[in-house]
């Protein structure tokens, strides 16, 4: 059965700090996708990234950079130098090869401090 | 603004009746998906269309909910009989398929609140 777990319910961090979220996934499939989504204040869901399970370099992009292990089943985001605007739930989901279903994680609310 | 647009955004009903959302896709989307979220939940896929055609529901999708989408853009989702437990954000996504991102772009959602 699939299943993301993103352990961290809430983080709460002071401007320009890192942060980082986990996300741990499950599935039986061999090909699968994984994707990070944000979800502000207004409540729209924005993507941000998407891995295949045949691709584990890392990717950076800004000030967020993603670090997909496969041995650990883990796809982890981090945001470095945090800003207030990165205030949001964030959302990691998986999407096995022969579905168009994401299944998503339960979310982890960060907060950035001024 | 060509993104994915809901109606309504928020809707608050009684226990029993039945309630309907829209939703428009980007418009050359062929694909088109609806999730439920509730509160301090990530949202749960209930089901998808290419084109008119249905291609996958989820067994949350009970048989109070119907979902169309008759010409292949717009998408309805009918709730009939609602219950307390249908209190939630429903969302609507389009992607293009096929295409190199697999990305699905998500609306703003439809609120439901039932007393």
């Amino acid at each position: 059965a699939q299943k993301v777990t993103q352990a961290q319910t809430e983080i709460s961090v002071v401007e320009k700090e890192d942060v980082t979220l986990d996300c741990v996934y499950e599935t039986r499939d061999t090909t699968y996708y994984l994707f990070w989504y944000k979800q502000p204040p207004s409540g729209e869901l924005v993507f941000l990234i998407r891995r295949n399970s045949f691709d584990e370099q890392n990717e950076i992009s800004g000030r967020y950079s993603w670090n997909f292990q496969k041995s650990t089943s883990s796809f982890n985001f981090t945001i470095t130098a945090s800003q207030v605007v990165d205030s949001a739930v964030y959302f990691c989901a998986l999407k096995e090869g022969g579905s168009e279903k994401l299944v998503f994680g339960k979310g982890t609310k960060l907060t950035v401090n001024p | 603004d060509t993104g994915v647009s809901q109606d309504p955004r928020h809707k608050i009903t009684k226990r029993g009746q039945n309630v309907t959302f829209r939703c428009d896709p980007i418009s050359e989307h062929n694909r088109l998906y609806w999730y439920r979220q509730t509160l301090g939940q990530g949202p749960e896929f209930l089901t998808y269309f290419q084109n008119e055609a249905q291609l996958e529901k989820s067994r949350l999708l009970s048989d109070r909910f119907s979902a169309e989408r008759p010409k292949g853009s717009f998408s309805t989702l009918e709730i009939q009989r609602t219950e307390q437990g249908d209190s939630a954000m429903y969302l609507c996504a389009s992607s293009l398929f096929p295409s190199a991102n697999n990305e699905q772009f998500f609306g703003p959602g439809t609120r439901l609140t039932v007393l």
